[in-house]
């Protein structure tokens, strides 16, 4: 299907384990995006990538890592997660700085 | 750098009444976009409008418009006869630094919940 897509929808982990969250387009859309949504906080960036292979900090990186070998996948990892990192993860996808983003369903994720 | 504000959190108002969401900006370019997004209660983002630093025309869409302001730094977002369908979380966000490729984040305010009261 075309779009974004992002996967888990819902995951419930462990303080202190490793997990990725998958984020997939199929429009070969330049920049991608990730943000944390959290009450009160809006939506804010975690990372984002311009192109595969080249990717930046956002306002929110810390206990973060991400990667972009392809175009169409952005996967965002939490080294070691912590109760803090309890939130709605968005990945998001646009042509360029002149238009809207795209963004996925959402996964929500518990840290227990 | 950039940043949005959105100064209003929550607001309510009774079905039909006008409304109107506020959105103040900072940014050091030129050349920039703005944009409004919508939040449903099933929680996906809805794009609304995009608007360029050089056209401050406003615009409207049906029961929609947006009045933008540079010398205010504002891009405001009315909702003329509110319906309960409107209830939602709108964010407004800014994206700068387009010609700078590598560079062009997309900064969101915090959003304001609106509640149309039946």
């Amino acid at each position: 299907d075309a779009g974004i897509t992002q996967s888990p929808r819902y995951k419930i982990t462990e303080t202190g384990r490793q997990v990725t969250l998958m984020c997939h387009q199929t429009w070969s859309h330049s920049y991608m995006f990730w943000y944390r949504q959290d009450l009160g906080h809006g939506l804010r960036l975690i990372y984002y990538s311009a192109a595969a292979d080249i990717t930046d900090k956002g306002e929110v990186p810390d206990g973060y890592v991400v990667s972009r070998s392809k175009t169409e996948n952005f996967p965002l990892t939490l080294e070691s997660a912590t109760r803090s990192q309890t939130s709605v993860y968005f990945c998001a996808s646009r042509t360029g700085g002149y238009t809207e983003a795209f963004f996925g369903q959402g996964t929500r994720l518990t840290v227990v | 750098a950039q940043k949005v504000t959105q100064a209003q959190t929550e607001i309510s108002v009774v079905e039909k009444e006008d409304v109107t969401l506020d959105c103040v900006y900072e940014t050091r370019d030129t050349t920039y976009y703005l944009f409004w997004y919508k939040q449903p209660p099933s929680g996906e983002l809805v794009f609304l409008i995009r608007r360029n630093s050089f056209d401050e025309q406003n615009e409207i869409s049906g029961r929609y418009s947006w009045n933008f302001q540079k010398s205010t730094s504002s891009f405001n977002f009315t909702i003329t006869a509110s319906q309960v369908v409107d209830s939602a979380v709108y964010f407004c966000a800014l994206s700068e630094a387009v010609s700078n490729f590598g560079n062009e984040k997309l900064t969101f305010g915090t959003g304001t919940r609106l509640t149309i009261i039946p």
